[in-house]
C-alpha cells in the first residue's frame, strides 16, 4: 500500500537551515508529483510547494519562495524540502502528500490523495 | 495570497445535515473544477473526502457530497455521526500552478 514517511524535523535556530525528507513506497515513485503542506500549531493547512514527476516543474508559496527548495531523487524514492533562512513563522508540522494520478501536477487528478503523518519543525532560539 | 474563506465553526445534531462553504475568486474556486475537501481529526494527517468539486474517493461514505456555484464551493455531510466531528479544509487549484487552502472549519456534533 502507499506509504509516505517524513523525517528531518526538529528544533532549529532562526536563520539556520533544515532539510526534510519524505520516503515513499508502495507505488512507482517516478510517475507521481508531490506536495509539501504545513500546519502551524493550532492553525490551518498551508500549501508550501509542489514538484512534478520529472522534477521539471516546481512551484512555491509566496511565503517560502527564495528560501525553500523542493527536490526529488527518483532512484531513492524520496522527496526533499530544503529550508533555509528559517523564521519563527515557519514553525509547523510539515506533511508530504502525493497526487492522485500519474503524470500530472495540476488540474484533473492533482488532488492530494495520500498524506504522510508529518514531521514537526520548530524554529526558536 | 490569503486563504479561501470558510466559516470557523459549524455544528449539528446526530442525523442532521450540515453544509460548509468555501469562497474564493475567479483565479481559483470559480475558475476551475479542481476543488477538494479534507477531513482532519486531532493529531492526525488530513484525509481526502471530496475531489474535483463533487467526486468521492473510494471508501468515503455517500453521506459526504460536494458542489460549487460561482466562486463558492460547498461540502455537505448528511446523517451526521459522532465520528464526523473533525476539522474540514477546502482546497483549490489556483492559476499559476499553485494550490490554496481554506482556513478550516471545526465541525461539532452536538
Amino acid at each position: 500500500q502507499v506509504q509516505l514517511v517524513e523525517s528531518g524535523g526538529g528544533l532549529v535556530q532562526p536563520g539556520r537551515s533544515l532539510r526534510l525528507s519524505c520516503a515513499a513506497s508502495g507505488f512507482t515513485f517516478s510517475n507521481y508529483a508531490f506536495h509539501w503542506v504545513r500546519q502551524a500549531p493550532g492553525k490551518g493547512l498551508e500549501w508550501v510547494a509542489v514538484i512534478s514527476y520529472g522534477a521539471t516543474n516546481k512551484y512555491y508559496a509566496d511565503a517560502v519562495k527564495g528560501r525553500f527548495t523542493i527536490s526529488r531523487d527518483n532512484s531513492k524514492n524520496k522527496v526533499f524540502l530544503q529550508m533555509n533562512s528559517l523564521r519563527a513563522e515557519d514553525t509547523a508540522v510539515y506533511y508530504c502528500a502525493r497526487v492522485a494520478d500519474e503524470g500530472v501536477y495540476y488540474g484533473s487528478g492533482s488532488y492530494l490523495q495520500y498524506w504522510g503523518q508529518g514531521t514537526l519543525v520548530t524554529v526558536s532560539s | 495570497h490569503s486563504a479561501l474563506t470558510q466559516p470557523t465553526s459549524v455544528s449539528g445534531s446526530p442525523g442532521q445535515s450540515i453544509t460548509i462553504s468555501c469562497t474564493g475568486t475567479n483565479s481559483d474556486v470559480g475558475g476551475y473544477n479542481y476543488v477538494s475537501w479534507y477531513q482532519q481529526h486531532p493529531g492526525k494527517a488530513p484525509k481526502l473526502v471530496i475531489y474535483d468539486v463533487d467526486n468521492r474517493p473510494s471508501g468515503i461514505s455517500g453521506r459526504f457530497s460536494g458542489s460549487k456555484s460561482g466562486n463558492t464551493a460547498s461540502l455537505t455531510i448528511s446523517g451526521l455521526r459522532a465520528e464526523d466531528e473533525a476539522d474540514y479544509y477546502c482546497s483549490s487549484y489556483r492559476s499559476g500552478d499553485t494550490v490554496i487552502f481554506g482556513g478550516g472549519t471545526k465541525l461539532t456534533v452536538l
